[in-house]
């Protein structure tokens, strides 16, 4: 059974960046079946996709966090992480993992870790 | 790009039919066939209802159906039941190969 899951600091300063790590088991993030994104929601508001990593290492983001969002895996470690710069309170979200089945950004979802930036 | 846009709430009694929508543009919802959608209970983590339109995980009831026509995609839960109260959200790959999610729709059974 495939499981994800998020690690990494819950709380952020401003101005800082936020990383985060999701280590996968039951499947291969090297699967040229798959991809491996990121998905967040602020506390009381809807879900925002923020990036997919594909098996070939290309990543693709929001247009509105491109800029600051950077998407990497280590095959080695069967982890895939998240870091996104200069963070404001406004990133202050629950952060999912989940595995991208082309067009469907997640089939499977990590159980989600809420970061706070606040100084 | 904008998030696409969803009813605010739907209600509906149990046993009956509710249908969400889910509109966007030609550059999404109207340009793929890749509409995803999620129930998601308070405090708990996004269920894949839909994927690719139509198509039902395994282990999703058959209650649930989804289409599209033009940029409107939509979800109809049937036999509504109380444990389908939820929040909604509907999704899709959009032409700068990204992907975008819906506003979210709050279902209510009455």
């Amino acid at each position: 059974q495939l499981q994800l899951q998020e690690s990494g600091p819950g709380l952020v300063k401003p101005s800082e960046t936020l990383s985060l790590t999701c280590t996968v088991s039951g499947g291969s993030i090297s699967s040229s079946t798959y991809h491996w994104g990121w998905i967040r929601q602020p506390p009381g508001k809807g879900l925002e996709w923020i990036g997919s990593l594909y098996y070939t290492g290309r990543t693709y983001y929001s247009p509105s966090l491109k800029s600051r969002a950077t998407i990497s895996g280590d095959t080695s470690k069967n982890q895939f992480s998240l870091k996104l710069s200069s963070v404001t309170a406004a990133d202050t979200a629950v952060y999912y993992c989940a595995r991208d089945r082309s067009g469907c950004p997640a089939d499977y979802w990590g159980q989600g870790t809420l970061v706070t930036v606040s100084s | 790009q904008s998030a696409l846009t969803q009813p605010a709430s739907v209600s509906g009694s149990p046993g009956q039919s509710i249908t969400i929508s889910c509109t966007g543009t030609t550059s999404d919802v109207g340009g793929y066939n890749y509409v995803s959608w999620y129930q998601q209970h308070p405090g708990k983590v996004p269920k894949l209802m839909i994927y690719d339109v139509s198509n039902r995980p395994s282990g999703v009831s058959n209650r649930f159906s989804a289409s599209k026509s033009g940029n409107t995609a939509s979800l109809t839960i049937s036999g509504l039941q109380a444990e389908d109260e939820a929040d909604y959200y509907c999704s899709s790959f959009t032409s700068s190969s990204s992907i975008v999610f819906g506003t979210g729709t709050k279902v209510t059974v009455l």
